[in-house]
């Protein structure tokens, strides 16, 4: 198996532009999550999908951030406009739905806004 | 609430030394358990999962965890350190209150010294 899928793996963008972020969970997968790190907030959870549905947006920092699942294989994370505090590495984890709870993550998507 | 303690914000160890990582955790019920490991630039890997099966868990790259429920913790580890070993390790909860989330630890940084 290839993992969790993340596209692009760096990406810098100009404050005001939009930045779409994507990822492949691990096929057979039926949640999907995204995280957001940065040194001086740790790893913090942003949505989480569960069947293509979301599920818990309360991590969502503002109406900038949206995400979508519209597959089993794919979702998106936009930012829109982007702003320079935005910068860090987003991270997307999949899991299964069979009781297990343990996460797979991407290799991530360094995002840096100047 | 669920939550877990890494004791150690940094831990240096000469190679082929052994390694103690330290984690406590906080449930009202019987967790699950989990010790994940981030390389620099790189996502979070599973290194092992303790899930009310054997006490003993052991993990890849030769490191294992003990669930200690009367002393409500959960130390990761390795009998003989590795340059390789270097990177940061996450203790994670999985928060009963809602299986689908993931309660991380602030993470320790492993440094190895040849």
């Amino acid at each position: 198996d290839a993992g969790v899928i993340q596209s692009p793996r760096h990406e810098v963008t100009e404050m005001g532009q939009e930045v779409t972020l994507r990822c492949k969970p691990i096929s057979g997968h039926n949640s999907l999550f995204w995280y957001r790190q940065t040194m001086m907030r740790g790893l913090e959870l942003l949505i989480y999908f569960n069947n293509n549905v979301p599920i818990d947006d309360s991590g969502m920092p503002e109406d900038r951030f949206s995400a979508k699942m519209p597959n089993a294989s794919f979702s998106t994370l936009k930012i829109q406009p982007s702003e320079p505090r935005d910068s860090a590495v987003y991270f997307c984890a999949s899991r299964t739905g069979t009781g297990s709870h343990e996460q797979y993550f991407g290799p991530g998507t360094r995002l840096t806004v100047t | 609430a669920q939550s877990v303690t890494q004791l150690d914000s940094h831990v240096s160890v000469s190679e082929g030394t052994p390694v103690l990582l330290r984690c406590n955790y906080s449930s009202s019920y019987s967790p699950s358990l989990f010790w994940y490991v981030q390389h620099p630039n790189k996502g979070l890997q599973l290194l092992l999962k303790y899930t009310s099966a054997a006490t003993l868990v052991k993990g890849i790259n030769g490191f294992e965890a003990e669930f200690k429920k009367s002393e409500t913790s959960f130390h990761l580890t390795k009998p003989s350190a590795h340059m390789s070993d270097a990177a940061e390790y996450f203790c994670v909860v999985s928060d009963w209150g809602n299986t689908d989330k993931l309660i991380f630890g602030t993470g320790t940084r492993l440094q190895v010294f040849p």
